[in-house]
């Protein structure tokens, strides 16, 4: 079974400051896909990033940076310099590998404080 | 392009009525997916599409659920003698393949008085 832990129910920051969002997952899948949904108060899920299990790379966008690190299934999330338009609701989601029904954590709610 | 679109925006029932919810995706994607969210929680699986295959209907809480995609296109989820446990956002999601990136219609917000 799978399985994907947002420990952080809730972070709150006061704008410039840097703040990491934690995403530890369980899978038996040697192939499988990590993601990162952003959802403002408007209430849409959007995409932010997608990584499959053979590609370790961090990336950066921006002010967004991903650290995806296999030997302790993170796939961890920072925001630099936050701003209150960061402030929303921050899915880390898995699929692929046996199960096409993707599993989301419970969700880290961002709030950036002007 | 254009993106995943759900209507009603709102929907406001009266316990014991039936609604449905309609969803239309992205062309071309094969894959829909139903989910549920209620206020401050993390998103409820209800049911899969996949291209012309039987649909996975594993998260569908009660047989007052159902939904159908027809020609592999427009989905609606039916709701029979809601409930006011019913009272949720119902997002709908589709991507080009199963294991893709999602992409989340606006939601429909279920009110059940």
């Amino acid at each position: 079974a799978q399985k994907v832990t947002q420990a952080q129910t809730e972070i709150s920051v006061v704008e410039k400051e840097d703040v990491t969002l934690d995403c530890v997952y369980e899978t038996r899948d040697t192939t499988y896909y990590l993601f990162w949904y952003k959802q403002p108060p408007s209430g849409e899920l959007v995409f932010l990033i997608r990584r499959n299990s053979f590609d370790e790379q961090n990336e950066i966008s921006g002010r967004y940076s991903w650290n995806f690190q296999k030997s302790t299934s993170s796939f961890n999330f920072t925001i630099t310099a936050s701003q209150v338009v960061d402030s929303a609701v921050y899915f880390c989601a898995l699929s692929g590998g046996g199960s096409y029904i993707p599993t989301f954590g419970r969700g880290t709610s961002l709030i950036v404080h002007p | 392009g254009a993106g995943v679109s759900q209507s009603p925006s709102n929907k406001v029932t009266e316990k014991g009525k039936d609604v449905e919810l309609r969803c239309d995706p992205i062309s071309g994607h094969t894959a829909l997916y139903w989910y549920r969210q209620s206020l401050g929680q993390g998103l409820e699986f209800l049911i899969y599409f996949q291209g012309n295959s039987a649909p996975d209907k594993s998260g569908l809480p009660s047989d007052r659920f159902s939904a159908e995609r027809t020609g592999g296109s427009v989905s609606t989820l039916t709701i029979q003698r809601t409930q006011q446990e019913d009272s949720a956002v119902y997002l709908c999601a589709t991507s080009p393949r199963r294991t893709d990136t999602q992409y989340f219609g606006p939601g429909t917000r279920l009110t059940v008085l």
